[in-house]
């Protein structure tokens, strides 16, 4: 069974631009969650879709966005990019209504802003 | 809201032997779910072990198990028997109630070394 799937693993921005991320999740998970990874905050949430709804919603700007389409895979904007944007972004996937279900993490795409 | 606080920033364990990361929570809410995930250099997070609120006992997943005291808030997590493997970072995580979906709030995590 593949697991959660991250492109790309590795991007470089400068600052103004913007970029987006995409996610795939594992087959018959329909909840889409992204995590922010930075040295000094750690690891906060983002958001997650859910049938192509946004569910939850972290403390994020606006630049940052997402949005999940009909066959649940996920993808994630930030607009505007500052240098503070350089993380791990990674997407996490899970079953709906199983409470004991953890979420399954890709590998990330860790993004520098120069 | 919930926090995870995870006290250790890093822990040395020698090979063979067994370590305990520590794990405390706060959460007003009656239901919620523990998890612990491991994250290797390469970045990606490994699922552990899982405790719910409502279990009535310690969970335990090969060589994890969690020694959970609901009173104390608390959810360590104990490695038996060190890999050399098992050098990562640990982190401790919590689920909500229902109506905050899948949302996971992470602690600080625990940077894991094991010694030949």
């Amino acid at each position: 069974k593949a697991g959660v799937t991250q492109t790309p693993r590795y991007l470089i921005k400068t600052r103004g631009q913007q970029v987006t991320l995409s996610c795939s999740p594992i087959s018959g998970h329909r909840s889409v969650s992204w995590y922010q990874q930075t040295p000094g905050q750690g690891l906060q949430f983002l958001f997650e879709y859910f049938s192509e709804t946004q569910r939850n919603k972290g403390n994020f700007p606006g630049r940052f966005s997402g949005r999940q389409f009909s066959n649940s895979r996920s993808e994630m904007n930030v607009s505007t990019l500052e240098l503070g944007d350089s993380a791990l972004y990674l997407c996490a996937s899970s079953l709906q209504g199983a409470r004991d279900q953890p979420q399954h993490f890709g590998d990330g795409t860790r993004l520098s802003i120069l | 809201a919930q926090k995870i606080t995870q006290t250790q920033p890093g822990m040395f364990v020698q090979e063979k032997e067994a370590v305990t990361l520590d794990c405390t929570y706060d959460t007003s809410d009656p239901s919620y779910g523990l998890f612990w995930y491991k994250q290797p250099s390469s970045g990606e997070m490994i699922f552990l072990i899982y405790q719910g609120s409502y279990d009535q006992q310690n969970a335990t997943e090969g060589r994890y198990s969690l020694n959970f005291q609901k009173a104390r808030k608390s959810a360590n997590l104990v490695i038996s028997a060190s890999q050399l493997g098992d050098s990562a970072m640990y982190f401790c995580a919590m689920r909500g109630p229902y109506n905050a979906g899948n949302m996971l709030t992470f602690g600080g995590g625990t940077r894991l070394m094991v010694k030949p």
